[in-house]
């Protein structure tokens, strides 16, 4: 079945810094989407990507979609302390229309 | 405008036992999936609702059951609860069923001994 897999599992950051997160499918997606989840909270949206080589901009965040549309990256320039949380991101594949296969997880620690 | 809402929070059971969850969706929103959340791990599907049927499945055993009604709102229920069934549940509601962002209530935490 779809797997959807995401490195690191962990990223300690230096305020400041900056970092990507990675995401890929073990099968073509029709979207992605990515979620951030602070501690103690539930998954909040951020993006959806949905056409091939796609790229999105949210301020520091940036988002990209492979060509393949298998695999997808989150670009996080100049770290900051709110941006503490785990990042998922989730795909969806035409043969399972509406189930959201999520990633485990990237989660970020943030060091003034 | 209230989020999703879910109920209760926090619910403690004991093995072999039933449980019900509950979920109100985003105002508008049509569609309800619910997730299971295991510590330290990402959301696992369990299944989703649309105009009150089941539409797509994930990798639960039959133990765990749903229903929506006409109202959009959902339950989730688990029978013959299981050491491992221990988790974050999460409800989220969509307005359809595909190319849209998912709404997440605050989860309900299921402890069971």
């Amino acid at each position: 079945g779809q797997q959807v897999m995401q490195i690191p599992q962990y990223q300690h950051v230096q305020e400041g810094e900056d970092f990507t997160t990675y995401c890929n499918s073990s099968t073509t997606l029709s979207n992605i989407q990515w979620y951030k989840q602070r501690p103690g909270g539930h998954p909040v949206f951020l993006i959806q990507l949905v056409k091939s080589g796609e790229v999105k901009k949210q301020k520091r965040l940036t988002f990209q979609f492979g060509e393949a549309k298998k695999n997808s990256s989150l670009h996080i320039t100049a770290t900051q302390t709110t941006d503490v949380g785990t990042y998922f991101c989730a795909g969806m594949t035409t043969d399972s229309w509406g189930k959201l296969q999520f990633g485990a997880g990237t989660q970020v620690v943030v060091t003034p | 405008d209230a989020g999703v809402t879910q109920s209760p929070t926090h619910l403690i059971k004991t093995r072999g036992q039933q449980v019900t969850l509950r979920c109100s969706p985003k105002s508008g929103h049509d569609t309800v999936s619910w997730y299971q959340q295991a510590l330290g791990q990402g959301p696992q599907f369990i299944f989703q609702y649309y105009e009150e049927e089941e539409r797509q499945r994930g990798n639960f055993p039959d133990r765990f059951s749903g229903h929506q009604f006409p109202n959009y709102s959902s339950e989730l229920n688990v029978n013959a609860l299981l050491l491992g069934d221990s988790a974050l549940y999460l409800c989220a509601s969509s307005l359809g069923r595909g190319y849209t962002e998912a709404f997440f209530g605050q989860g309900t935490r299921l402890t069971v001994v």
